[in-house]
């Protein structure tokens, strides 16, 4: 698996666009980029997963820029409970190569009013 | 409701007491596995299964076994618990290894 470099943590405010950015600088052709948030004493949670480009669901988007060797987590206008621990993780995931998923440290989010 | 269920939820043990997490999950998934998550050092992966009867060690595996006899369950077995077990512990479920991954509510566990 690639390994991953995020912020250990980030501050926002209500309303703001929170942007985190993961280092992948040895992703291999056919990882693909997917996050997770974590809330305190709960299991992590899917957010997101892409390749290149952008991709955009009713959570966040994700940019990868065309080297691939980063991606950005996008979070538009956070709220309080925005507040979590948000993981990136890159693998070749579905050839079924990259059979472990480490999570890493993550960065912990944290939005004050 | 599609879940992933854990149980106990909060477990206090003594050193060398074997114990038991069960995890099953109602999804049909095919792949299953089991973390550790420490202060300081994420989520750590301890077994994975990618189906019935195939099980393999992810990053920590020393002092836990797992098996996988039937789709929806697997459990975690702690033969001779330590103190350095003491953790919280998620079991996670998906579709396939690259599909989103769904997960319990946690364990709790302290080895005294």
């Amino acid at each position: 698996l690639a390994k991953t470099t995020q912020p250990i943590s980030m501050d926002s405010y209500e309303g703001q666009e929170v942007n985190i950015t993961c280092s992948h600088n040895n992703i291999a052709t056919n990882d693909y980029i997917t996050w997770y948030q974590q809330f305190p004493s709960q299991g992590p949670r899917f957010i997101i997963q892409g390749y290149k480009t952008k991709v955009t669901n009713e959570v966040a988007s994700l940019f990868i820029p065309a080297d691939r060797k980063s991606s950005t987590l996008s979070l538009p206008r956070v709220s309080l409970s925005d507040t979590a621990v948000y993981y990136c993780l890159v693998g070749d995931f579905f050839s079924g190569s990259a059979r472990q998923l480490t999570f890493g440290s993550g960065t912990q989010l944290t939005v004050l009013p | 409701e599609a879940q992933v269920t854990q149980n106990p939820r909060y477990l206090i043990t003594v050193t060398g007491k074997k114990l038991t997490v069960t995890c099953s999950q109602n999804m049909n998934h095919e792949y299953m596995s089991w973390y550790r998550q420490d202060p300081g050092l994420g989520l750590r992966q301890i077994y994975y299964s990618m189906n019935v009867e195939v099980t393999d060690k992810g990053d920590v595996p020393e002092g836990y076994k797992v098996s996988r006899k039937e789709k929806r369950n697997f459990p975690l077995i702690l033969e001779s618990p330590s103190p350095n077990q003491t953790s919280l512990y998620f079991c996670a479920s998906s579709q396939g290894l690259g599909e989103t991954q769904y997960f319990g509510p946690g364990t709790r566990l302290l080895v005294l």
